[in-house]
């Protein structure tokens, strides 16, 4: 596609649901990031693959929080045990081989109740 | 520790005057900044980016201006228009290309 597309755009969970955001790289692009984001703050790195690689999860919050990227194209970020502090928008992005710019989603905003 | 920080939450300017956003950061490792603009409810867009290598880049109305002695880095808008009024944040990675951001300024721009 032409841009990073994430799904659902909007969720609301209820504590302890477990939830699961996709993420559409732009065609070709084979590194791939997951950013969170809270109100009022800069996006922060929570994991990145590059291809099917998982090379770095240092930023993932708990061991509730688990990503994959199994062909080394589509990701999804799942959240297990939802918590009200991880209520924030998930972005992904990507970037190509040949650049070092690195292109965000729309995100999706998780709200949880 | 915040190895980014945008020291000014908030910047209102006239319509065709110049705004400068603000930048700092402390690895001295990062070799690349970014400038990102974001809208509400969308996700942030790519503006213009610098390499540690240069000093400046032009590009349109924006410029970036990167003073690595300082560990400083600002982004120029040149004539302000009303349709920059947007949250600006910089970024900065080192090879990996993981980014690092700065927590943002929300730029008003006055018609």
């Amino acid at each position: 596609g032409a841009g990073v597309s994430q799904s659902p755009r909007y969720k609301v969970a209820k504590r302890g649901q477990d939830v699961a955001l996709r993420c559409d790289p732009i065609s070709g692009h084979v590194s791939l990031f997951w950013y969170q984001q809270a109100l009022g703050q800069g996006p922060e790195f929570l994991t990145y693959f590059q291809n099917e690689a998982q090379l770095d999860k240092s930023g993932l919050p708990s061991d509730r929080f688990f990503a994959e990227r199994p062909e080394g194209s589509v990701s999804t970020l799942k959240i297990q045990r939802t918590q009200q502090e991880d209520s924030a928008v998930y972005l992904c992005a990507t970037r190509g081989w040949a650049g070092n710019t690195i292109y965000f989603g729309e995100g999706s905003w998780l709200t949880v109740v | 520790d915040q190895q980014v920080k945008q020291n000014s939450p908030s910047l209102s300017v006239q319509e065709g005057r110049i705004s400068i956003l603000n930048c700092d950061y402390t690895n001295s490792m990062f070799d690349y900044f970014l400038w990102y603009k974001k809208y509400p409810a969308e996700g942030p867009t790519f503006l213009i980016s610098i390499s540690s290598i240069k000093d400046k880049n032009e590009d349109g109305r924006f410029t970036v201006f990167l003073n690595k002695s300082a560990k400083h880095l600002s982004l120029h808008i040149v004539p302000s228009q009303p349709g920059d009024s947007a949250v600006y944040f910089c970024a900065a990675s080192r090879v990996s290309g993981k980014l690092i951001f700065g927590q943002g300024t929300t730029l008003q721009v006055k018609p």
